[in-house]
């Protein structure tokens, strides 16, 4: 168990909808990051929010939006769903390594949803 | 444009095998190089990870070793278990540690 919680554990939707996916960081990471993994194209980047703010943007889709709470947990709301969303959806949140500048990721459980 | 490819795209090896995985990329600048397990329907878990300056790096049985000048990185498994029948990925970063881009991974069946 990572201590990273998202929540739904699956969505099922119809085409056009909108959803919001919830992700909860472990304590004390303020770091939080969205990753959409399909079958055909394999996981890749969203974004990356750091302490409430956005830190990087990878390929994300300007129908999906997302943002970082006070508390630290974070929402992905994707709306006008077409079928080529259906993917898991994996959020990590990252702590620093010692000595390095770069964080270590810990990725959740993941929300897989289907859009009918 | 900035790519990660690994091979093979997938492996079966028994039990108690050692085995061999590439992942060659042309992300750059570099920063740093991870390798993840997932297992399926599961979150990937952080296997190792490299800076530029690291040729090799090990955890328990895995051992990952980077060559920054060619761009290539491979992951060893040493004395392979059932349980690490999973999908191996790749990922390297970017400037300032952003921009991840991730392998399309290579899927291991370790078979009795």
């Amino acid at each position: 168990d990572s201590g990273v919680t998202q929540t739904p554990k699956h969505l099922i939707t119809a085409t056009g909808q909108r959803v919001t996916l919830r992700c909860s960081p472990r304590s004390g990471d303020l770091s939080v990051y969205w990753y959409q993994q399909s079958l055909d194209q394999g996981l890749q980047f969203l974004i990356q929010y750091y302490n409430g703010e956005e830190r990087a943007k990878g390929n994300i889709l300007e129908r999906f939006s997302a943002q970082q709470f006070p508390d630290l947990h974070s929402e992905l709301n994707l709306s006008s769903l077409e079928l080529g969303d259906s993917a898991l959806y994996f959020c990590a949140s990252s702590a620093p390594i010692a000595g390095l500048l770069i964080d270590e990721q810990f990725f959740g459980p993941g929300t897989r949803l289907t859009v009918l | 444009k900035n790519q990660v490819e690994q091979s093979p795209q997938s492996l079966i090896i028994l039990e108690g095998k050692n085995c061999t995985l590439q992942c060659n990329y042309t992300v750059s600048p570099f920063s740093n190089l991870r390798w993840y397990k997932q297992d399926t329907g599961r979150g990937p878990v952080s296997l190792t990870i490299m800076t530029f300056s690291e040729n090799t790096k090990s955890n328990g049985r895995y051992t990952a070793t980077l060559d920054a000048d060619t761009k290539q990185s491979s992951l060893h498994i040493t004395a392979s278990q059932l349980s690490d029948s999973a999908s191996y990925i790749c990922v390297v970063s970017g400037a300032y540690g952003q921009n991840f881009v991730f392998g399309p991974g290579t899927r291991l069946s370790v078979l009795p």
